[in-house]
């Protein structure tokens, strides 16, 4: 397809258990966003990937949550040891440029942790 | 503080009413500014740019005053299909960052 491509698009997993979300950005779109939304809330910026310069990973929250990326192809972020609070959309973005604009997003993977 | 604060409304307003809103920011280095919009579980699409002259794209028109740190969103002749959620969103660098939202409801 010609968008941003996420999956699964709904995980439901027990607290504790690792899980691995996906993204497929949009051919040729050297930048790359991870952000997480809670429900009712804004946003929140996770991680930067452009090209093959180191990724920014400020905005992850804890150690528990990593991401990869291969080049300039699909990325992966990863949440071990899941806990309640992590329940959220996890949304991704791509753009064509670093910071260009539109930033292309993904329909999100709904995580729910019981 | 957060780094955008919106009003989260919610305004409900009645078809073809004028709503308007806005957002302030903290970082006054802030380069580029944005309204996004967000349908219910959906993702964000970005709605329009926002420049210091003010501008319009159809029945939207969006206002920044860098002075003050606020950027406004108005909305004339209001349609059922601009119900939604409208962030306000900020970029400094390559990072943008987002309002929480104010969510529109236009009733029939």
């Amino acid at each position: 397809g010609a968008g941003v491509s996420q999956s699964p698009s709904n995980k439901v997993t027990e607290k504790g258990k690792d899980v691995e979300l996906r993204c497929d950005p949009i051919s040729g779109h050297t930048a790359l966003y991870w952000y997480r939304q809670r429900l009712g809330q804004g946003l929140e910026f996770l991680i930067y990937f452009q090209g093959n310069s180191a990724p920014d990973k400020s905005g992850l929250p804890s150690d528990r949550f990593s991401a990869e990326r291969t080049g300039e192809s699909v990325s992966t972020l990863t949440i071990q040891r899941t806990q309640q609070e992590d329940s959220a959309v996890y949304l991704c973005a791509s753009s064509l440029r670093t910071g260009g604009q539109p930033q292309h997003f993904g329909d999100g993977t709904r995580l729910s942790i019981l | 503080r957060k780094e955008v604060e919106q009003d989260p409304g919610p305004f409900n307003v009645p078809e073809g009413a004028t709503v308007a809103f806005n957002c302030t920011y903290s970082n006054s280095a802030s380069q580029s500014f944005f309204w996004y919009r967000q349908d219910c579980r959906k993702e964000p699409k970005l709605l329009m740019s926002v420049y210091s002259s003010g501008n319009e794209d159809g029945r939207f028109t969006a206002q920044l005053n860098r002075a003050s740190q606020y950027i406004s969103l108005l909305i004339r002749d209001s349609k059922l299909s601009d119900s939604a959620t409208y962030l306000c969103v900020v970029k400094y660098d390559y990072k943008l960052s987002f309002g929480a939202g104010t969510t529109v409801t236009v009733r029939a």
